[in-house]
């Protein structure tokens, strides 16, 4: 297992555009977590899911952010007309209930003009 | 609600030990957690502490854990020019998400 992957590595769009980022997470673990991250700041919390359940979502996850994750294993980021400060690096984490370290993937960063 | 807070910057130099500290303020938070992250790149792993625990050492880290003033250090001892990057303190709240710090960015001198 090569740990938490996360595709493309950098996405430039145009505003306005759709975007979808693919996290595939490490192969036992059943809950999944997407993570945004500005330039000097920490990572903030946007979702997260157990198996296919999407379980929370943060306020900061506007109408046009959507996350699936449809048989339980990879998941997807969706954002729908892209604005400039959408613009961050989007990161997956992934973990199990009986594992209490959290893996990160290298993440996406986003560049929208 | 919950905050973690760290302050932004720490210089050493090559060999001397490092200190980051952490205050978190979730009372509930059974997890507290140390990650590094270099540019470019996303977030490593470095330990892990319960918050039943008081310490915790891991090779050249230890992690310090004071619950009564939720404050959290890392240590590094003998900090080499490799470890030069962002540090990130995180508490696990009770809905199993991890709350992040802003970073504290340590600048190792040769």
């Amino acid at each position: 297992d090569t740990g938490v992957s996360q595709n493309p590595r950098h996405k430039i769009t145009k505003r306005g555009q759709n975007v979808t980022f693919r996290c595939d997470p490490i192969s036992e673990h059943n809950r999944l977590y997407w993570y945004r991250q500005t330039l000097g700041q920490g990572p903030e919390f946007l979702t997260y899911f157990q198996n296919e359940a999407q379980l929370e979502k943060s306020r900061l996850l506007s109408d046009r952010f959507s996350a699936e994750r449809p048989k339980g294993s990879f998941s997807t980021l969706e954002i729908q007309r892209t604005e400039q400060g959408d613009s961050a690096m989007y990161l997956c984490a992934s973990t199990s209930v009986a594992n209490y370290g959290y893996t990160f993937g290298s993440g996406t960063r986003l560049t929208v003009v | 609600g919950e905050d973690v807070e760290q302050s932004l910057f720490l210089s050493v130099r090559e060999g001397d030990s490092s200190v980051i500290n952490c205050t978190y303020t979730d009372s509930s938070s059974t997890y507290l957690y140390w990650y590094k992250q270099e540019p470019g790149a996303g977030l490593q792993l470095l330990t892990y502490i319960f918050s039943n625990m008081d310490m915790k050492q891991d090779q050249r880290l230890t992690v310090l854990l004071n619950k009564k003033d939720k404050h959290l250090s890392l240590r590094i001892a003998d900090t080499q020019t490799g470890d030069s990057a962002i540090y990130f303190c995180a508490e696990r709240d009770s809905s199993y998400k991890l709350i992040f710090g802003s970073g504290t960015r340590l600048l190792v001198r040769p």
